[in-house]
């Protein structure tokens, strides 16, 4: 398994600003994932960290909103745009091993965010 | 599109046996995992089913049926520990997609 370690572990901002979000594993990885958890939801994917190219986005989720970076196979970054209330949420990091069943991933410790 | 559905809550007896359903309408199935997650932390891994047919892991068991598009996680002697959210996800590709998540309360 991975260790996978996200900075910061919470934050609260005020709306309007931009809060990036770091994310290192301590492992090669092909495959990084940014999900969102809204309070007492499940999660959601929001895109897959391509490393070395843009991320792949999910519906409902556009790149000028939530840039990502992904420099290398052990980090990624995630940048929350222009915050409203709405966008308080938990953001979780995951790695996974795609092209390799069972696909299994692991979360990292996720960053708990608060828009004021 | 993609539909995963688990009850939202459920409660039961320290001791006692749960059975936790998630049934799921999505094109492309590649398996199905079962995670487990306490309040304020991360998802930790419980199970995978790809084939039909149970899998047993000590206090936890997961059954999985591709033709009806349904999976359940089954806890025995449960703890107070297992106080948790459950959640299913099925992978398409590499993707996972969750589910609405079980939160799930054992009573002493």
């Amino acid at each position: 398994s991975a260790v996978i370690s996200q900075k910061p572990s919470r934050d609260i901002c005020q709306r309007g600003t931009s809060l990036t979000i770091q994310c290192q594993v301590d492992s090669q990885v092909t495959m990084m994932f940014w999900y969102r958890q809204q309070p007492g939801q499940s999660l959601t994917l929001i895109a897959t960290a391509n490393q070395g190219s843009e991320a792949t986005y999910e519906s409902g989720f556009v790149i000028d909103k939530f840039p990502i970076s992904r420099p290398n196979l052990t980090f990624s970054t995630l940048t929350v745009s222009n915050m409203s209330p709405e966008d308080s949420s938990i953001y979780l990091c995951s790695v996974g091993t795609a092209g390799v069943p069972p696909y299994e991933q692991y979360f990292g410790p996720g960053t708990r965010l608060t828009v004021t | 599109g993609q539909n995963i559905d688990q009850p939202t809550e459920m409660t039961a007896t320290e001791g006692a046996i749960v059975q936790i359903n998630c049934t799921y309408q999505t094109s492309g199935f590649n398996g199905l995992f079962w995670y487990q997650q306490h309040a304020g932390e991360a998802p930790t891994f419980l199970s995978y089913n790809v084939l039909d047919g149970l899998e047993e892991k000590g206090r936890f068991s997961s059954f999985l049926s591709r033709s009806k598009g349904y999976s359940y996680l089954l806890l025995k002697e449960l703890q107070m520990k297992d106080s948790a959210s459950y959640l299913c996800a099925v992978i398409r590709t590499y993707k996972y997609i969750f589910g609405t998540g079980t939160r799930l309360k054992v009573l002493a």
